[in-house]
């Protein structure tokens, strides 16, 4: 089956550690997208990448890394930095102009 | 910049009542309109799209949606809901070429037997 995975569902951390959370997608599209939900807010961006070695900064990208080393995968990294990192985390990917984002599951990163 | 408004943050209705979710986007330029709907603890499912043509825009789940363009809006209609509609939607607008999606803050869509 085609589609974008997520792992793990839950994580837990504590405060001060590094986190990073997997976003796999067999479906060959381009672009991949991070983004933050939060109750209440609706889905934030986190950071964007529409080709393999290159990336852009969403709304939201301080306290966050990514990479794109392959075109299946986007890595999102949750740094000390981040003051609040708990929420949940979707992951998308789009296959051109004005198709629509596929989303995974996501992942509900909880830091204590 | 571009922004999405979802007027109602929840809206209760009983079953087989009609519902209408409200979306009123700003932007200076052509958009692609989305609407999603999300199941607790799980991702965004699309729901349906309005990339141009014709501007009523249907899913195979009896939801409609009309764009509006002298309104800026994109309302999501249901002329009959049911239990299993139960769940939040949001309204996006995609940004250019990058295809980024500003999306509304949500509304939960509680319907009650």
């Amino acid at each position: 089956d085609g589609g974008i995975t997520q792992s793990p569902k839950y994580l837990f951390r504590k405060e001060g550690q590094n986190v990073t959370l997997s976003c796999e997608q067999n479906l060959n599209h381009d672009a991949m997208y991070w983004y933050r939900q939060d109750p209440g807010q609706g889905l934030r961006l986190i950071y964007y990448s529409q080709i393999v070695n290159d990336f852009q900064k969403g709304d939201i990208a301080e306290g966050y890394s990514v990479s794109r080393e392959k075109k299946e995968s986007f890595p999102l990294t949750v740094t000390s930095a981040q003051k609040n990192p708990t929420a949940f985390y979707l992951c998308a990917s789009r296959s051109g102009t004005g198709d629509e984002q596929y989303f995974g599951p996501g992942t509900r990163l909880t830091v204590t | 910049a571009q922004s999405v408004t979802q007027l109602d943050s929840q809206v209760p209705v009983f079953e087989e009542a009609p519902v209408e979710l409200r979306c009123n986007y700003s932007s200076s330029v052509s958009v692609y309109l989305f609407w999603y709907v999300q199941y607790p603890n799980q991702g965004l499912q699309l729901l349906l799209k309005y990339l141009s043509g014709s501007t009523l825009v249907k899913s195979i789940n009896g939801f409609e949606a009309e764009f509006n363009k002298s309104q800026t809006s994109f309302h999501l209609r249901k002329p009959s809901v049911h239990i299993s509609d139960t769940a939040e939607y949001f309204c996006a607008v995609s940004e250019g070429n990058t295809g980024k999606l500003i999306f509304g803050q949500g509304t939960t869509l509680q319907v009650k037997p």
